[in-house]
C-alpha cells in the first residue's frame, strides 16, 4: 500500500546511545519532514527536505541529523540520545509544500515511540 | 508563543450528538488551514484543507469553517460516532514558508 513507512514503532535507548529512525515513502513526494509530538504541545518540526540532496533545519533541530540521498528515504539520526528526546516521532511527506503549486495534504507515518532512559 | 491555539483541550460527547471545535491562529499571511484527525497510536490523517479564500469545506460528517478576518476556524462533527474518538489538530500553513504551525489538538471522546 502506498504511504509513509516508519521503523521501528517502539524503541528504548540508554542516554548517550545513537540510533537512526527510518522513514520511506513510495508516492514520489518531493517534500519530507520529521516532527516530534509531546503531550500538550503541537507537533514540532525537527528537519525537513524539499528534494534529494536538500535538507534544512526546523524548529527543534539540536541533537538530530538528517540526510536525503534518495527521493524515497529520509532517515533521522539521534547522535547521543538524551532523556529530553523521549517523544513520539512522525515522518510526513507531501507532493509539494509550495503554495504556488497548490495545497497538498501531508501523509504521516504511524510514528515511532522513543524512550530514552 | 504558539501561533495556533485550539479549544477546548478535551471534550466528551454522547454518541449521536454534535460538537464544534475551535481554532484561533495568528499566522499571517497564510496559505491554507488544515484539520487533521489523529487516532490513538497513529499518525494524523487529513480531514480538510481550506485556502484563505474559502469559507467552508466538508468531508462527510466533518465540516470546517474559516473566517480569515478574525483568524478563526471551527470543525463541526455531526451525529458523532464512537469512531470519532480521536485528537483533532488544526494546522496553518504560512504563505512563504515550508514550516507548518500546529495546534496542540482537541481530544474528543464519544461515549455510547
Amino acid at each position: 500500500n502506498a504511504g509513509v513507512t516508519q521503523t521501528p514503532k517502539f524503541q528504548v535507548l540508554k542516554t548517550g546511545q545513537s540510533m537512526t529512525l527510518q522513514c520511506a515513502q513510495d508516492m514520489n513526494h518531493e517534500y519530507m519532514s520529521w516532527y516530534r509530538q509531546d503531550p500538550g504541545m503541537g507537533l514540532r518540526l525537527i528537519h525537513y527536505s524539499v528534494g534529494a540532496g536538500i535538507t534544512d533545519q526546523g524548529e527543534v533541530p539540536n541533537g538530530y541529523n538528517v540526510s536525503r540521498s534518495t527521493t524515497e528515504d529520509f532517515p533521522l539520526r539521534l547522535l547521543s540520545a538524551a532523556p529530553s528526546q523521549t517523544s513520539v516521532y512522525f515522518c510526513a511527506s507531501s507532493y509539494s509544500n509550495r503554495p504556488v503549486r497548490g495545497n497538498y495534504g501531508y501523509t504521516f507515518g504511524s510514528g515511532t515511540r522513543l524512550t530514552v532512559v | 508563543k504558539n501561533q495556533v491555539e485550539q479549544s477546548p483541550q478535551s471534550l466528551i460527547i454522547l454518541e449521536g450528538k454534535n460538537c464544534t471545535l475551535q481554532c484561533n491562529y495568528t499566522v499571517s499571511p497564510f496559505s491554507n488551514l488544515r484539520w487533521y484527525k489523529q487516532d490513538t497510536g497513529r499518525g494524523p490523517v487529513s480531514l480538510t484543507i481550506m485556502t484563505f479564500s474559502e469559507n467552508t469545506k466538508s468531508n462527510g460528517r466533518y465540516t470546517a469553517t474559516l473566517d480569515a478576518d478574525t483568524k478563526q476556524s471551527s470543525l463541526h462533527i455531526t451525529a458523532s460516532q464512537l469512531s470519532d474518538s480521536a485528537s483533532y489538530i488544526c494546522v496553518v500553513s504560512p504563505l512563504n514558508d515550508y514550516k507548518l504551525s500546529f495546534g496542540a489538538g482537541t481530544t474528543v471522546t464519544v461515549r455510547a
